[in-house]
This record gives structure tokens, C-alpha cells and sequence, in this order.
């Protein structure tokens, strides 16, 4: 079975900080996929990256980086000096490639960035 | 930019009474998912479509919740009766591929049931 963690299911910091949110997946498979989505308030789910298991290059997006590491199950996203519009709840999502793109999502980090 | 296109935003409905969602994929996407989405919590699975076939139903109620998508394009995701458990946000989603490629979502249909 499948299962994804996100062991932080709040987290508060003031603008211009840095912010790692962690996730830790389960699977016996050996191909799979790792995504981030971000939900702000208003719903919809926004595509943010896709990793396959077989690439663990670490990935940058202006602000944004990802940590990809399979000794220990993880997937780390990071947002370098956070600012208020990337207060939303993020989710940490797998998927195993024989399931058909069915996404097991973790339960959500919700990160308040203030002022 | 092409987008899923989901109604209504919001519904309140009855207990016992019928309601249904319609979801317009991204245009090409052969793969559409429904998912629920209960507050607090990550989104789940309810069935999912490769083309005008099933794929995975497999979590979908299947005595009060039915879903179609006739010509392999929008689809209609129906619940009679409702009932409070109900109660969630249920959002659409697409893909080109399965797996490989990202799934895009709609807005959701944010459902009440009173």
C-alpha cells in the first residue's frame, strides 16, 4: 500500500523567511512520481512539480526548490523569502506507475505567512 | 490557458435529496478524475476515467454515488441521496497521459448538505 505523510499540518512564519515542508512517502514500488500541489483559499488545486523516482536531482524554481532524497522516503519543498501570497495549504501527492495516475495525497500543510 | 471547468462552485442540498456536479476537462485530456475532498484533509479517489471507460471506481459508493462520461469528454458526477456525511469539497480533474504527466484541477464544487 501507498501512503504519503506530512507530518506538519500548520506552520506560521513572518514574510521573508524561509520555509522547508516536509513529506515522507511509502511505497514498494520502484516507479513512481512525487507532486507538489498548492490549494489557495479560493480551491482549486495548482500544479506546482512532478518528480519520477528514478531522478533525484534536486530542482529550482525561482523561490522555489525541491529535495528529493530515496534513503530516506522523502521529498522536501522549500520557499526561500516567503512572501504573503504563498500562504495556502500545500499537499505532497504520489503516485505509482502501474495505478493509472491515481494521486494518494497527504493530509496537507497549511502555511500562513504574515506580515 | 486552457483550464478545468467545473459547476456549480457551491451547492446546498437536503439530505435524501439528488444533486449532481458536471466537469469539463482540458480539451485532449483523455483522463478525468473525480475526487472528494473532506475539510482538513487530502483529496481521495473517487473514480477515474480513460476516455468514456471506468478505470478505477473502486472507492466510489456505489449504492448512492454514480458517474458517466458518455462521449469521453465532460463528465457528471451524480449522488441520490445525499446525505450529511456527504458534506465536501469534489473536484475534477485531468491529464493527457496516466501517471507520467500532471493532472490539472478545476475549482471544485463545494457541496453542503443540511
Amino acid at each position: 500500500a501507498q501512503k504519503v505523510t506530512q507530518a506538519q499540518t500548520e506552520i506560521s512564519v513572518v514574510e521573508k523567511e524561509d520555509v522547508t515542508l516536509d513529506c515522507v512517502y511509502e511505497t514498494r514500488d520502484t516507479t513512481y512520481y512525487l507532486f507538489w500541489y498548492k490549494q489557495p483559499p479560493s480551491g482549486e488545486l495548482v500544479f506546482l512539480i512532478r518528480r519520477n523516482s528514478f531522478d533525484e536531482q534536486n530542482e529550482i524554481s525561482g523561490r522555489y526548490s525541491w529535495n528529493f532524497q530515496k534513503s530516506t522516503s522523502s521529498f522536501n519543498f522549500t520557499i526561500t523569502a516567503s512572501q504573503v501570497v504563498d500562504s495556502a495549504v500545500y499537499f505532497c501527492a504520489l503516485s505509482v506507475w502501474n495505478q493509472g495516475g491515481k494521486l494518494i495525497f497527504g493530509q496537507g500543510t497549511e502555511l500562513s505567512v504574515k506580515p | 490557458e486552457a483550464e478545468v471547468a467545473q459547476s456549480p462552485r457551491y451547492k446546498i442540498t437536503e439530505k435524501s435529496q439528488a444533486v449532481a456536479f458536471w466537469c469539463d476537462p482540458i480539451s485532449g485530456h483523455a483522463t478525468l478524475y473525480w475526487y472528494r475532498q473532506i475539510l482538513g484533509q487530502g483529496p481521495e479517489l473517487l473514480v477515474q476515467f480513460q476516455d468514456e471507460s471506468v478505470v478505477d471506481d473502486s472507492q466510489l459508493p456505489k449504492d448512492r454515488f454514480s458517474a458517466e462520461r458518455l462521449k469521453g469528454v465532460d463528465s457528471t458526477l451524480k449522488i441520490q441521496p445525499a446525505e450529511l456525511g456527504d458534506s465536501a469539497m469534489y473536484l475534477c480533474a485531468s491529464s493527457l497521459g496516466q501517471g507520467d504527466t500532471e493532472a490539472f484541477f478545476g475549482q471544485g464544487t463545494r457541496l453542503t448538505v443540511v
